[in-house]
């Protein structure tokens, strides 16, 4: 059975505030790691797929890193604001198709 | 262009009963995936459809099941419901093809609550 962790369960922080979180997922067979955002009643979203061990990719104020040979990855949240507070998830891939998510971290940001 | 979609968006039965989904991928994506979403649990993969066949399957028991259609919307069907199958059903889509790891399109989801 795959095991893919994210750390922290949950986060609170204040608007500006800089944030990171961790995904970690078996390091053989590996495929790709894909990180996802889910706001409350909506659908999740793509944020990055990634693929090469030392990886880094960027959309706005939020990052990503990789490593397949130790099994994790970040993923960074410059200056906070509160439209950031949603689940992040993370996803590892062994194969093309089949995601195996992690339970995903809880950010909250607040004024 | 339109999202993925999915029918319906809350069900509720009862025990015993069976219940089919319906998911509408993006035109062109010809992969779609099945997901379970429980209190806790995670989003849990239960199978995913390209080009009508299916591709892989996750850990659920027979009575889940599904299939895709030629113009690539697929169905899911649960038999014999149990309390334990509430969940979110949310459906993905992607381009699938040529062992590229595609990004994934979620549906809305549907709510199932079995009494």
């Amino acid at each position: 059975i795959l095991n893919v962790e994210q750390s922290p369960q949950s986060l609170h922080v204040q608007e500006g505030d800089s944030t990171n979180f961790t995904c970690s997922f078996p390091s053989s067979n590996f495929y790709a790691l894909h990180w996802y955002r889910w706001e409350t009643a909506k659908s999740p979203e793509a944020l990055f797929v990634m693929t090469l061990n030392g990886d880094e990719k960027k959309k706005g104020r939020i990052s990503a890193t990789l490593n397949t040979k130790e099994g994790y990855s970040y993923l960074y949240i410059k200056g906070s604001q509160p439209e950031d507070s949603a689940t992040y998830l993370c996803a590892f891939t062994g194969t093309a198709s089949k995601l195996t998510f992690g339970t995903g971290t809880r950010l909250q940001v607040t004024l | 262009k339109a999202g993925v979609t999915q029918t319906p968006r809350y069900l509720i039965k009862t025990r015993g009963q069976q219940v089919t989904l319906s998911c509408s991928p993006i035109s062109g994506h010809r992969s779609v995936s099945w997901y379970q979403q429980t209190p806790g649990q995670g989003l849990q993969f239960l199978f995913e459809y390209f080009s009508e066949t299916q591709r892989n399957k996750g850990n659920f028991p027979g009575r889940f099941s599904g299939r895709q259609f030629s113009n690539s919307r697929s169905e899911m069907n649960v038999s014999t419901l149990e309390l334990g199958d509430s969940a979110l059903y949310l459906c993905a889509s992607s381009l699938g093809g040529g062992g590229v790891p595609y990004e994934q399109y979620f549906g809305p989801g549907t709510r199932l609550t079995v009494t």
